[in-house]
């Protein structure tokens, strides 16, 4: 019953490195969504996109990029990692605005050393 | 500044207290969520409000749309209760809450 999945649950990564994090939805949802999570700041949106190759920059997206090729599936790219890049990762995907079916993976927590 | 403010940042109760986390926000809205996500880092939706109040089960949550205020009662906390509840608003992006950590001991 998994509906949006990321690849890796804990990631350990070098300072400098280029860091791919992956999601996949299977609910043909248009829009999808990654955020960070951080003690005491909560979910910070650092892209979404809500179609095929089309991107937008959420509140944080210094040091990211991003990829949509297929519908299902959006990247996340850590250009060079750096520690303050050290967190949870959440994709999460929905179909129109707001809320309209929306579901989040099960988080990628990911340390930069 | 958040548009989304909760309180407290973290609770710790004893099983069988009742619990209330607060949310206030700063923009009109048309819906606001409940989150809750256990260790491991899923999230589920427990609620999206408009107005008034909803139950299920022993959560209860209530919002003043005139007050931009919103409240997530946990009735008869047991420790599978421990995890983080999130209060979100609900524009196209949504906006978060920092989350309150909530611990139920035995």
């Amino acid at each position: 019953d998994v509906k949006v999945t990321q690849s890796s649950r804990y990631l350990v990564k070098r300072t400098g490195e280029k860091v791919f994090l992956e999601c996949v939805q299977d609910m043909d949802h248009e829009n999808m969504f990654w955020y960070r999570q951080d003690p005491g700041l909560g979910l910070r949106l650092i892209y979404f996109s809500y179609d095929v190759k089309m991107k937008e920059k959420g509140d944080i997206p210094e040091g990211y990029s991003v990829s949509r090729e297929k519908k299902e599936r959006f990247s996340l790219i850590l250009e060079s990692a750096s520690t303050n890049q050290t967190s949870m990762y959440l994709c999460a995907s929905s179909e129109g605005q707001g809320w309209d079916g929306y579901t989040f993976g099960s988080g990628t927590r990911l340390t930069i050393v | 500044k958040n548009e989304v403010e909760q309180s407290p940042q973290n609770l710790t109760a004893q099983e069988g207290e009742f619990i209330t986390i607060n949310c206030s926000y700063s923009v009109g809205i048309s819906a606001l969520h409940w989150l809750q996500q256990h260790p491991g880092g899923g999230i589920v939706s427990l609620f999206m409000l408009s107005s008034g109040k909803k139950k299920h089960g022993r959560l209860i949550a209530t919002i003043n749309i005139q007050e931009k205020h919103s409240s997530l009662h946990i009735t008869a906390s047991h420790p599978r209760d421990s995890a983080v509840y999130i209060c979100a608003h609900n524009d196209y992006k949504l906006s978060f809450g920092a989350g309150t950590t909530v611990t139920v001991r035995a």
